[in-house]
């Protein structure tokens, strides 16, 4: 089976301007989940979606967005860029029970310039 | 709310050795931990995972780790480094009533093995 999948790989944009990030999780995943991981430091936790719903929200502005698709791909949306999001974006996939562990994708790249 | 914090950013150990990579936790219920490795432009693979029942768990690649709630622990131990075990590791806690979805990660330790 297919792991997880995320487009484009990696993605260089000017401040000020919008980027949308892609992800396709494993075949029966329902629950996707989105990272934020900056050089040096551990991922952090941006959204959850689950059967198209947000089901948690990290610490991260409004210019941060995200949906979650009837085949329960998702997308990830940052507005208004500013160079501090340069960072690498990880999305994850996983079943929709407590004790299921978190599958990554390999992420994109983004360097905002 | 839930933390994680990694002693040692840095760990380096030579072919053959023990690798001890440490991991405590802060979390008000008991928690669901985990342990990643992540490999040079890759996502985080999952090593092991603690649940429930068994406070010894036994990972992928000769990995395991210990489930301490009185020291908070969840350290990463493995008899004998190899030169693949090169890698960044991350230790993660999530709420049991929630899911995995929202994980709190550490900042990591980069393991070198040397020859």
């Amino acid at each position: 089976d297919a792991g997880v999948t995320q487009s484009p790989t990696h993605l260089i944009k000017t401040r000020g301007q919008q980027v949308t990030l892609r992800c396709s999780p494993i075949s029966g995943h329902k629950s996707v989940s989105w990272y934020q991981q900056v050089l040096g430091q551990g991922p952090q936790f941006i959204f959850q979606y689950y059967e198209k719903e947000e089901r948690g929200r990290g610490n991260f502005p409004d210019r941060f967005s995200a949906r979650q698709f009837p085949n329960y791909s998702s997308e990830l949306n940052v507005n208004a860029l500013l160079l501090g999001d340069s960072a690498l974006y990880l999305c994850a996939s996983s079943l929709a029970v407590a004790n299921s562990p978190l599958h990554f994708g390999n992420g994109t790249r983004l360097t905002v310039t | 709310a839930q933390s994680v914090t990694q002693l040692g950013s840095h760990v380096s150990v030579s072919e053959g050795a023990l690798v001890l990579l440490r991991c405590n936790y802060s979390s008000s219920v008991p928690p669901y931990l985990f342990w990643y490795v992540q490999y040079p432009n890759q996502g985080l693979q999952l090593l092991l995972k603690y649940t429930t029942g068994a406070t010894l768990v036994k990972g992928i690649n000769g990995f395991e780790a210990e489930f301490k709630k009185s020291e908070t622990s969840f350290h990463l131990t493995k008899p004998s480094a190899h030169m693949s075990d090169a890698a960044e590791y991350f230790c993660a806690v999530s709420d049991p009533n929630t899911n995995a979805g929202k994980s709190t990660f550490g900042d990591g330790t980069t393991l070198t093995v040397k020859p």
